[in-house]
């Protein structure tokens, strides 16, 4: 199972917005909508920001948001904001009963 | 509150076996799933595999198959990742992530478990 692909880095201005996309087959993204997309601070663990290809947790900002469309799920912030640096992957679950993560994205904010 | 407590740090050998332990508090340990993933140095996340919340089903990533065990031991509400064979590949940081059974994704996460292998 090959990694969802996903652009390496992305940057945007303060208030900006930005999209990450993320790749993936119809072994995984295309048939399921349980892509996920977590969000990494150096030296942290991962933090869960989108479920169920568009849902946010409790406490994630409304400033995150996500879709999908055949085989390719996207990551939207909005208001860019100096907290948002960090690393962002996605995930999904595939067709054959494991889950893939997505190569992952630097978001740099100038 | 819910708390994945991993255990500490590894050094091994090529060739060697690791086996990392992840103890769950704060919530009932029988009614979720649990997740190894790991992440090598400045690397993306890897899911290596799953023992379902029932204890008798594990599903492993192909790339880890014949390699890695997953166990537990409710009475001490543990999980354990037995990962052998080590190469200087699998160097890496490993986490255990927790999954409410039918909601495919992880909620909780360990403080992770940096394993170095080097000869």
């Amino acid at each position: 199972q090959s990694a969802l692909t996903q652009p390496a880095s992305v940057s945007g201005s303060p208030g900006q917005s930005i999209t990450i996309s993320c790749t993936g087959t119809s072994s995984d993204i295309g048939t399921y909508d349980f892509v996920f997309w977590y969000q990494q601070h150096p030296g942290k663990a991962p933090k869960l920001i989108i479920f169920g290809v568009s849902n946010r947790p409790s406490g994630i900002s409304d400033r995150f948001s996500a879709s999908k469309s055949g085989n390719t799920a996207s990551l939207t912030i909005s208001g860019l904001q100096a907290e948002d640096e960090a690393d962002y992957f996605c995930i999904s679950y595939t067709t054959s009963t494991t889950y893939v993560f997505g190569t992952g994205t630097k978001v740099t904010v100038l | 509150q819910v708390q994945l407590v991993q255990s500490g740090a590894e050094v091994k050998t090529p060739g060697a076996s690791v086996k990392i332990s992840c103890k769950a508090s704060g919530y009932t340990f029988t009614t979720y799933h649990m997740h190894w993933v790991r992440q090598a140095p400045g690397q993306g996340l890897e899911w290596m595999g799953i023992i379902k919340s029932t204890g008798d089903i594990t599903i492993y990533a192909q790339n880890f198959q014949g390699r890695v065990t997953v166990t537990r031991d409710t009475s001490t509400s543990t999980v354990y990742m037995d990962l052998s064979s080590l190469t200087s590949d699998d160097t890496a940081v490993y986490y255990c992530a927790r999954e409410l059974p039918s909601s495919f994704f992880f909620d909780y996460w360990g403080q992770g478990t940096l394993v170095t292998v080097s000869s």
